[in-house]
């Protein structure tokens, strides 16, 4: 079935680093895929999104592209900052919209 | 005001007791869903209903039940509470397809 894997945290970075997000997929057909964030608190807010092989989403300075070569869409900053600490899903969706495919999350936490 | 909203957002219970959970939305979408999020698990789909007349189970709808009483509302119970259901639970919308969705605050309940 489908799935979603993305890399474990927690991710620590300093201020003005570079982050890299892995995630990779399995799935039949062509999915839409989908980043999340969720700050302290509250729910998930969409990060992007990109509905096809090659498209880039991109959103607030964070990117991330889909490769169907590889089954990825990893997720980039390239410069992070301290109001970015948050925890971050990637997710896959389907064509019937019955649910969207959820990672486990990755916490980050950015320090000054 | 917020799109999507959950009541209570906080509550605490015993071991035995019904709870209902409430999601109202105004964005006007016909899908809504309900999820749990347990720390390092991600977001597990409850159940999902697409229009007033539709409900479906998702992957862990065992000892919830739910309820669509109008297009912007939709509720989910626990008809007898267990303490292994402490989790944070999220409803969810979307439009038609492979739409994002949008989710509330979410409630974090406690199961004594």
């Amino acid at each position: 079935g489908n799935s979603v894997t993305q890399m474990e945290g927690p991710v620590t970075l300093s201020e003005e680093a570079f982050l890299t997000i892995n995630c990779t997929y399995t799935a039949t057909g062509y999915p839409s895929l989908f980043w999340y964030v969720q700050y302290p608190g509250e729910g998930l807010q969409l990060l992007l999104k990109a509905t096809k092989a090659d498209d880039k989403g991109s959103n607030k300075g964070f990117e991330a592209t889909y490769r169907k070569e590889t089954t990825s869409f990893h997720l980039e900053k390239g410069s992070v900052q301290v109001s970015d600490s948050a925890v971050y899903f990637c997710a896959l969706g389907n064509q019937a919209g019955t649910a969207l495919i959820f990672g486990k999350g990755t916490t980050l936490s950015v320090s000054s | 005001d917020a799109d999507v909203t959950q009541t209570p957002r906080n509550r605490i219970t015993k071991t035995g007791k019904r709870i209902m959970l409430e999601c109202s939305q105004t964005k006007g979408h016909d899908r809504m869903y309900w999820y749990r999020q347990d720390p390092g698990l991600g977001l597990q789909l409850i159940y999902y209903s697409f229009d007033v007349k539709d409900i479906n189970k998702g992957e862990i709808s065992d000892g919830y039940s739910v309820s669509r009483q109008a297009q912007a509302k939709f509720s989910l119970s626990l008809e007898s509470a267990i303490p292994n259901q402490t989790a944070l639970y999220f409803c969810a919308t979307s439009g038609q397809g492979d739409q994002p969705q949008h989710f509330g605050d979410g409630t974090r309940l406690s199961i004594l």
